[in-house]
């Protein structure tokens, strides 16, 4: 079954700097996002994507985040200056309609130190 | 905007007992999904929902939109059934954006 892949797994940065979070949706997908998820808490929704624009985005996404899809395959998030409280597991997903589940990935834990 | 709110929040379970999640909604929904966060965080879509009653092996679930809940049953829970269960609901329309629950912790003990 074709899964969403995010890479890396885990990351590492120190704080104030750049990171780009990586993700291969389902090739036949036309619908993306991002979500995050602090540890502990609920997975929150920081952007929805297609047709190349960004359709609709969170209070979270602010100026250090930005989303792209560089090219037919890949989906990436990056977050321009990273803060300590940017720590969390990132996840992407994508769904084909939007009257369709959403497929998840495995998600990136970014730590920031 | 939409609330969800799961019900209860933590579950302990002997194993091969048998459970019900709870996950109401305060506005019509395009979209309801019930994911099982692993210990490792992986989210495993478990049912795309949004009406109506579907079943996959010990798993069921019912969503009653006309009253805005929908319920997770899990029979003969199993050690591996631990973990977190998420309802998450879209009610966008137009984005996808899904609204995820806090989620309820189930442990199953052996």
């Amino acid at each position: 079954e074709p899964e969403v892949t995010q890479t890396p797994s885990h990351q590492v940065t120190q704080m104030g700097q750049e990171v780009i979070l990586r993700c291969v949706p389902i090739s036949n997908h036309l619908y993306f996002y991002w979500y995050r998820q602090i540890l502990g808490q609920k997975v929150e929704f920081l952007v929805s994507f297609y047709n190349n624009e960004i359709s609709e985005k969170s209070e979270i996404f602010d100026d250090q985040f930005s989303v792209e899809r560089p090219d037919g395959s890949n989906f990436t998030l990056k977050i321009r200056s990273t803060k300590l409280e940017d720590s969390a597991m990132y996840f992407c997903a994508s769904n084909v309609i939007l009257s369709a589940p959403q497929h998840f990935g495995d998600g990136t834990r970014l730590s920031i130190l | 905007g939409i609330q969800v709110e799961q019900s209860p929040p933590d579950l302990i379970l002997q194993e091969g007992a048998n459970s019900t999640l709870r996950c109401n909604f305060s506005d019509s929904v395009n979209n309801l999904q019930w994911f099982h966060q692993n210990p490792w965080g992986q989210l495993i879509n478990l049912f795309y929902i949004p009406s109506g009653t579907k079943q996959n092996g010990r798993l069921s679930a019912t969503t009653v939109a006309t009253e805005r809940y929908s319920l997770l049953y899990i029979s003969s829970s199993q050690t591996t059934d631990s973990g977190v269960y998420f309802c998450a609901v879209d009610s966008s329309g137009n984005t996808g954006k899904l609204i995820f629950g806090q989620g309820t912790t189930l442990q199953v003990k052996p």
